[in-house]
C-alpha cells in the first residue's frame, strides 16, 4: 500500500522559511516522480512543484519559482520542499503527491494526508 | 500563460448522469496532456479516480470513466450516487515537468 507522511508544517512569520517533508513507503521510490500540490483555505487545487525519478529534473509553478526548491533522497525515499521568503498567499495545506513511471510524470496518483502551512505574524 | 477550464458548478439528480469536463483557455486538449481527474470532499485529500485520460485508480467504480470528447477531456458518472456530491479537479500535464490544474467543479447531486 503507498504511504506518503508529510511533516514539517507550521506557523512562520512572512519573510520566513520552512521545509516539508514526505516519507514514502509501499512502493519503488526511486522509479516515480514526485510533487507537491497546495490548497488554500476554501479554494482549489495548485500543483506547486516536481522532480523527475532522479532528482536531475525539477519543475515549479511560476507562483513559487525562485523562493521555494524541491528535493529528493532516495536513499531515504523522502521528498522535501524547502520554502523561502514566505508570503501570507502560501498559506494552505501542503499535499506530497507521487506522480507516474516516466522522468517528469508529475501529475498526481497517490496523495498524502498533507501539512498545514500557515504564514502570519 | 494557458488556463486549465472547468465548470464552477453542476447538479446532477440521483440516477442521472453527468459529464464533466477539462478544456484549455487556447487549443484543445488530447491524450498528449494525460489528464487526470480527482475527487475531494471537504476537509480530505483529494482521491484520484482517472490517471492518463481513461485509466481508473483501484477501487474507483466503473460508473467513473474518463475520454476525450471533441476538444476537451471529460469525466462522465453514471448512475450518480449522493456521496458523489463532491469537488472534480482535472490536472493537465504541460510537458517539460509542469502540470496545470483546472479551478474544479462543485457537484450537487
Amino acid at each position: 500500500e503507498v504511504q506518503l507522511v508529510e511533516s514539517g508544517g507550521d506557523l512562520v512569520q512572512p519573510g520566513g522559511s520552512l521545509r516539508l517533508s514526505c516519507a514514502a513507503s509501499g512502493f519503488t521510490f526511486s522509479s516515480y516522480a514526485m510533487s507537491w500540490v497546495r490548497q488554500a483555505p476554501g479554494k482549489g487545487l495548485e500543483w506547486v512543484s516536481g522532480v523527475s525519478t532522479s532528482g536531475g529534473g525539477t519543475y515549479y509553478a511560476g507562483s513559487v519559482k525562485g523562493r521555494f526548491t524541491i528535493s529528493r533522497d532516495n536513499s531515504k525515499n523522502t521528498l522535501y520542499l524547502q520554502m523561502n521568503s514566505l508570503r501570507a498567499e502560501d498559506t494552505a495545506v501542503y499535499y506530497c503527491a507521487k506522480g507516474g513511471t516516466t522522468f517528469s510524470s508529475t501529475w498526481p496518483v497517490d496523495w498524502g494526508q498533507g501539512a498545514l502551512v500557515t504564514v502570519s505574524s | 500563460q494557458t488556463v486549465v477550464t472547468q465548470e464552477p458548478s453542476f447538479s446532477v439528480s440521483p440516477g442521472g448522469t453527468v459529464t464533466l469536463t477539462c478544456g484549455l483557455s487556447s487549443g484543445s486538449v488530447s491524450t498528449s496532456y494525460y489528464p487526470s481527474w480527482y475527487q475531494q470532499t471537504p476537509g480530505q485529500a483529494p482521491r484520484t479516480l482517472i490517471s492518463r485520460t481513461n485509466t481508473r485508480s483501484s477501487g474507483v467504480p466503473d460508473r467513473f470513466s474518463g475520454s476525450i470528447l471533441g476538444n476537451k477531456a471529460a469525466l462522465t458518472i453514471t448512475g450518480a450516487q449522493a456521496d458523489d456530491e463532491s469537488d472534480y479537479y482535472c490536472v493537465l500535464y504541460m510537458g517539460s515537468g509542469i502540470s496545470v490544474f483546472g479551478g474544479g467543479t462543485k457537484l450537487t447531486v
